[in-house]
């Protein structure tokens, strides 16, 4: 099946700080990726969809300045958490959406990230 | 907008018997696919079964199984001769024609040994 990465697995920093996440499909080419966030215990709540070349769409209540997506190319999705503050703590992860045929109606997930937020 | 919902916030099950988690879902769209989904402790996201809405029959993928009532709008996975791997968070899920996908809340499964 096709394989979906992210780094890194967890990272901890300071609040004002900016983190980055990356989303990448090893195996297949993705013209979308998908972010969502999960706080403990809870769904999975989608953040945002990230397209290959042009502008994410955004969930209703979901900061774009706050949480700067870029999809530079087929294969990788950036999540950028800006003055992250200890609320922004949480199990974020992507998935990928393959575009060959018979793959089309499947999304893989990457193993997520969990950001900590001092 | 679609919902997904499943009631049981927690289920145990001994293990090697059968189990079927619940899940209704709300969409006035009529071409659709429905997911289970499995997270175990690690969080990774694991695909258990899929089904296409147009299609009749249920899915089955070895001890995993559907009943999809589409006019019903329900869609419960039966785990049949449950194993301790089987342990995990299982969400339902309904992805919309906009390629979006929507989560239930989630069962946490406990198979007892």
């Amino acid at each position: 099946g096709a394989v979906v990465s992210q780094h890194p697995s967890w990272v901890i920093c300071k609040s004002g700080t900016s983190v980055k996440i990356e989303c990448r499909s090893l195996d297949f080419q993705a013209t979308t990726m998908f972010w969502y966030r999960q706080f403990p215990k809870q769904s999975l709540m989608l953040m945002a969809t990230s397209n290959e070349g042009s502008k994410a769409t955004y969930e209703q209540g979901v900061e774009k300045d706050k949480f700067l997506i870029n999809h530079a190319s087929l294969t990788l999705s950036t999540l950028t958490v800006t003055s992250a503050h200890p609320e922004d703590s949480s199990f974020y992860i992507c998935s990928a959406r393959a575009i060959e045929k018979g793959h089309q109606e499947t999304q893989y997930f990457g193993p997520g990230t969990r950001l900590l937020v001092l | 907008a679609q919902t997904v919902t499943q009631s049981q916030p927690e289920m145990s099950v001994q293990e090697a018997e059968t189990v079927t988690l619940s899940c209704t879902y709300d969409t006035s769209e009529s071409d659709y696919y429905l997911f289970w989904y499995k997270q175990p402790p690690s969080r990774q996201m694991i695909l258990v079964i899929r089904q296409e809405a147009y299609k009749q029959q249920n899915a089955t993928e070895n001890r995993f199984s559907v009943n999809f009532q589409k006019a019903a709008k329900s869609f419960s996975l039966k785990i049949s001769d449950s194993q301790l791997g089987d342990a995990a968070m299982y969400f339902c899920a309904y992805r919309s024609r906009d390629d979006k996908i929507i989560f239930g809340k989630g069962t946490r499964l406990h198979i007892l040994p």
